[in-house]
């Protein structure tokens, strides 16, 4: 069983579509949980951080951890052709140690 | 405020020739990373920084050496390029804190 386990997708979903994407993952020890954006041809870039169990919003973001289940979400809502990216969801056990990457869900949301 | 600077951005390899992918940071950080990332497959660690004159394997380490003899720079060597090589090269830093790393735009290998 891999650390960290995404669905690649894809998911193609209209616009204004409330999105949800999913990791799982099996080391109990993690509590840092990072959701990352990828643009083709660019490198990826945080979009939410939580740290333990919970949620946090940011806008039409919201990331999810059910540390009981290891399960993270992201949820976006009124999704917009500029959401189209990859999403990673990257996890780490300490601050500062490197992180591990589920493999991407590619999104694309049409006008 | 540049961030993470890789170069070069694109480089074809022949079998077997070497190169260096160069990864400057102007932020300070003592954490840096290189990840590899192929299609499908996510981001894979290389080799990892926590500061200079150290350095440590990562998930893929085989293939490829790492410095690090100044906080800014992180280059990643690669002796005796192999068609398994062919992806494409990200370096990340971080001031060692939660939130996550800041990426480089990356750097497009093909080995043939």
């Amino acid at each position: 069983q891999k650390e960290v386990e995404q669905d690649p997708g894809p998911l193609s979903v209209p616009e204004g579509a409330i999105v949800s994407l999913n990791c799982t993952y099996s080391n109990s020890a993690f509590q840092y949980f990072m959701w990352y954006r990828q643009y083709s041809r660019k490198g990826p870039e945080l979009l939410m951080y939580t740290y333990s169990s919970g949620n946090k919003e940011d806008g039409r973001f919201t990331a999810q951890v059910d540390k009981s289940s290891k399960y993270i979400s992201l949820f976006i809502r009124d999704s917009q052709p500029s959401d189209s990216a990859t999403y990673l969801c990257a996890m780490s056990d300490q601050a500062g140690t490197a992180l591990i990457f589920g493999k991407g869900t590619t999104l694309s949301v049409s006008s | 405020n540049a961030g993470v600077t890789q170069t070069p951005k694109f480089r074809i390899l022949k079998i077997g020739q070497s190169m260096t992918l160069q990864c400057t940071q102007d932020m300070n950080h003592n954490y840096m990373y290189w990840y590899r990332q192929d299609p499908g497959m996510g981001l894979k660690l290389i080799y990892y920084s926590v500061g200079a004159g150290i350095t440590d394997k990562g998930e893929v380490p085989n293939g490829y050496n790492v410095s690090r003899s100044t906080t800014e720079d992180f280059p990643l060597r690669l002796e005796l390029a192999a068609p398994s090589q062919t992806s494409v090269y990200f370096c990340a830093s971080s001031y060692g804190g939660p939130r996550g790393y800041t990426f480089g735009s990356g750097t497009r290998l093909t080995v043939v």
